[in-house]
């Protein structure tokens, strides 16, 4: 069956990087888009990153543009996401999300069970 | 951008009502909707895709429809594991943008 594991949360100071993984198993990873979605404590989803099924386009959210980079290895069946410049609104709950297709979007149709980010001094 | 605006916010129904709850995108995204459906602690899961096609293993009772700027999320008959929070999202371009969410609770 689908599986996807995020890890790399925890506590990190204003202004540090953390990178999240998500390793990704049960299905052929290299045919999938692949998204980061996050949810702050009590608010709702906030999409932030797609990677097309062979790495060739990245898309991201405005909140997150020029601080987040995603990034996968096809040969290691692994999703990232490289986050920098980390803010208190960056506080949140961040999983990976399988698409249904493997280019552009027709919903995720398998979620990680996420991983906690807290930004904090 | 394109903003998603579902409503209402909150809905407090029983088992066994029909419930609808609608999203409207501040421009035509044809049937490049998607709902969700979260419950506490967990991660979101797809119940429809593409407006109206059911994804596997979703029951019956949910059906969607819509196309160009509006839709709507249907639960037939309300079932005890159906109080959830439900996300509308569009996939017709970057950002794939979420609707606030609607929370159903037992009346």
């Amino acid at each position: 069956q689908v599986q996807l594991a995020e890890s790399g949360g925890g506590v990190v100071q204003p202004g540090r990087s953390l990178r999240l993984s998500c390793a990704a198993s049960g299905f052929t990873f290299s045919s999938y888009a692949m998204h980061w979605v996050r949810q702050a404590p009590g608010k709702g989803l906030e999409w932030l990153a797609v990677i097309w099924y062979d790495g060739s386009n990245k898309y991201y959210g405005d909140s997150v543009k020029g601080r987040f980079t995603i990034s996968r290895d096809n040969s290691k069946n692994m999703l990232y996401v490289q986050m920098s410049s980390l803010r208190a609104e960056d506080t949140a709950v961040y999983y990976c999300a399988r698409d249904r297709v493997g280019v552009k979007s027709n919903g995720f149709d398998n979620w990680g069970q996420g991983t906690l980010v807290t930004v904090s001094s | 951008d394109i903003p998603m605006t579902q409503s209402p916010s909150s809905l407090s129904a029983s088992v066994g009502d029909r419930v609808t709850i609608t999203c409207r995108a501040s421009q035509s995204i044809s049937t490049y909707l998607n709902w969700y459906q979260q419950k506490a602690g967990k991660a979101p899961k797809l119940l429809i895709y593409h407006a109206s096609d059911l994804q596997s293993g979703v029951p019956s009772r949910f059906s969607g429809s819509g196309s160009g700027t509006d839709f709507t999320l249907t639960i037939s008959s309300l079932q005890p594991e159906d109080f959830a929070t439900y996300y509308c999202q569009q996939s017709y371009s970057t950002p794939y943008t979420f609707g606030q969410g609607t929370k159903l609770d037992i009346k």
